[in-house]
């Protein structure tokens, strides 16, 4: 089945050491986001990718940057985290760009910061 | 982007049908209004889409008035798998912003 793969599930990493999380598609989609959610909050867009096309959103921390090589993944790269970073990371795609477009998400990457 | 307002959390018991109200009074035009599910350690799935009117799919339905300042998601016979979060997202069909999910209601189904 075409899906949102999202690796690790769970991701332990230490106060300020650069840690990476993936995700991959076989949906073909054009758009792949990262979201940011914390312990009974929505989920934050954190940037997103229109193709090779990067938007950031205003308010996401310098610390968080991205990667998308080709189509099917995309990166997340936390380069100092701290421990406000803990979180669950999402990672959805849509066809396009535009709420008539529905977002597809992976199952999330739980992430630890000791 | 369209403020969305909903309420924090509702209960309910299984059988039942289940409302959810999203108010959005600064919608625009070509605004579209989607809510999604998502139960604990999940990450949100689609529900259901609309412009006006009424949608209804084999999951819920959703109700538009004419002025689309609101939306009703309506869940019928609720069971307790039906237990999760319910988000309403507003926001144009086409452009560079993305969506931005609101707060969300937590829905509680009792047996």
């Amino acid at each position: 089945d075409a899906m949102v793969i999202q690796n690790p599930r769970y991701q332990v990493t230490q106060f300020g050491k650069p840690v990476t999380l993936s995700c991959s598609q076989t949906l073909n989609h054009n758009v792949m986001y990262w979201y940011q959610q914390k312990s009974s909050q929505a989920p934050k867009l954190l940037f997103h990718y229109y193709d090779k096309d990067f938007n950031n959103e205003a308010d996401t921390p310098d610390n968080f940057q991205s990667r998308r090589p080709n189509t099917s993944f995309c990166f997340l790269d936390i380069r100092s985290p701290g421990l406000g970073d803990a979180a669950m990371y999402l990672c959805a795609t849509s066809r396009i760009q535009g709420s008539s477009y529905e977002q597809y998400f992976g199952p999330g990457t739980r992430l630890t910061v000791t | 982007l369209a403020k969305t307002t909903q309420p924090i959390s509702m209960d309910s018991y299984e059988g039942q049908e289940v409302n959810i109200t999203c108010s959005h009074n600064n919608i625009a035009t070509n605004d579209y209004i989607t809510w999604y599910q998502q139960f604990p350690s999940q990450g949100p799935r689609f529900i259901i889409q609309g412009y006006k009117t009424k949608v209804t799919n084999e999951v819920a339905s959703l109700f538009i008035p004419a002025d689309r300042k609101s939306s009703t998601l309506s869940l019928p016979r609720v069971s307790l798998s039906d237990t999760a979060v319910y988000y309403c997202l507003v926001g144009p069909d086409t452009g560079r912003r993305a969506l931005t999910f609101g707060s969300g209601t937590r829905l509680q189904v009792q047996p």
